[in-house]
């Protein structure tokens, strides 16, 4: 089992819609979690990070985590155009110390 | 505030060759970290630098070395190159990654082995 998985996509969401990007990881004992978003030929940047169980809002995006069921997932409303991009999944594994991606779900707002 | 310089862009080299990539992390930031990127793998972790010390390692073989210096900069060194190492190497700086994980990414070195 990969340590971070997300659904590569694409992932093809109406402009104005709701996009809802998922992740589950395999480190039960990971505390720390974040989402980067990385453009087309850019390099990534963190969108969000969340620590607790619950949901955790900045601006229009959401980030929720259930650690029970080791899943994290990004809520985008209303989405626009310049949301299409690649989002990355991240977790600080504890054992270890390293930071560890998904591959990333690419998504396609359409106009 | 200037943000994370990897030099140089991009390169080609042929199998065998060695080839080193540089990164000037964001000034104050002391945790240096290098990911490589490929689309069938993603974002796999290379090493982090915390203070000129190899503060954690991740699953690629020993051709893949690093070091940083001691005003924070880093050097990643790819020895006898093989087909499978084109990819693009990032370079992600932070304050401490071990604590905050916001990491602040460079462009990337893309490296083409022919």
């Amino acid at each position: 089992q990969k340590e971070v998985e997300q659904n590569s996509g694409p992932l093809s969401v109406p402009e104005g819609a709701i996009a809802s990007l998922n992740c589950t990881y395999s480190d039960r004992v990971s505390q720390s979690f974040f989402w980067y978003r990385q453009y087309s030929g850019k390099s990534p940047e963190l969108i969000m990070s969340i620590y607790s169980n619950g949901d955790k809002e900045d601006g229009r995006f959401t980030a929720q985590l259930n650690k029970a069921s080791q899943y994290v997932s990004l809520l985008i409303r209303d989405s626009q155009p310049s949301d299409s991009a690649t989002y990355l999944c991240a977790s600080l594994m504890n054992r270890d110390d390293k930071i560890i991606f998904g591959k990333g779900t690419r998504l396609h707002i359409l106009p | 505030k200037a943000g994370v310089t990897q030099t140089p862009r991009y390169l080609i080299k042929t199998r065998g060759q060695q080839v080193t990539l540089s990164c000037s992390p964001i000034s104050g930031h002391r945790s240096v970290s290098w990911y490589q990127q490929t689309p069938g793998q993603g974002l796999q972790f290379l090493f982090e630098y915390f203070s000129e010390t190899q503060r954690n390692k991740g699953n690629f073989p020993g051709r893949f070395s690093g070091r940083q210096f001691s005003n924070s900069r880093s050097e990643m060194n790819v020895s006898t190159l093989e087909l499978g190492d084109s990819a693009l190497y990032l370079c992600a700086s932070s304050l401490d990654g071990r604590l905050s994980g916001e990491l602040f990414f460079g462009e990337g070195s893309r490296l083409t082995v022919l």
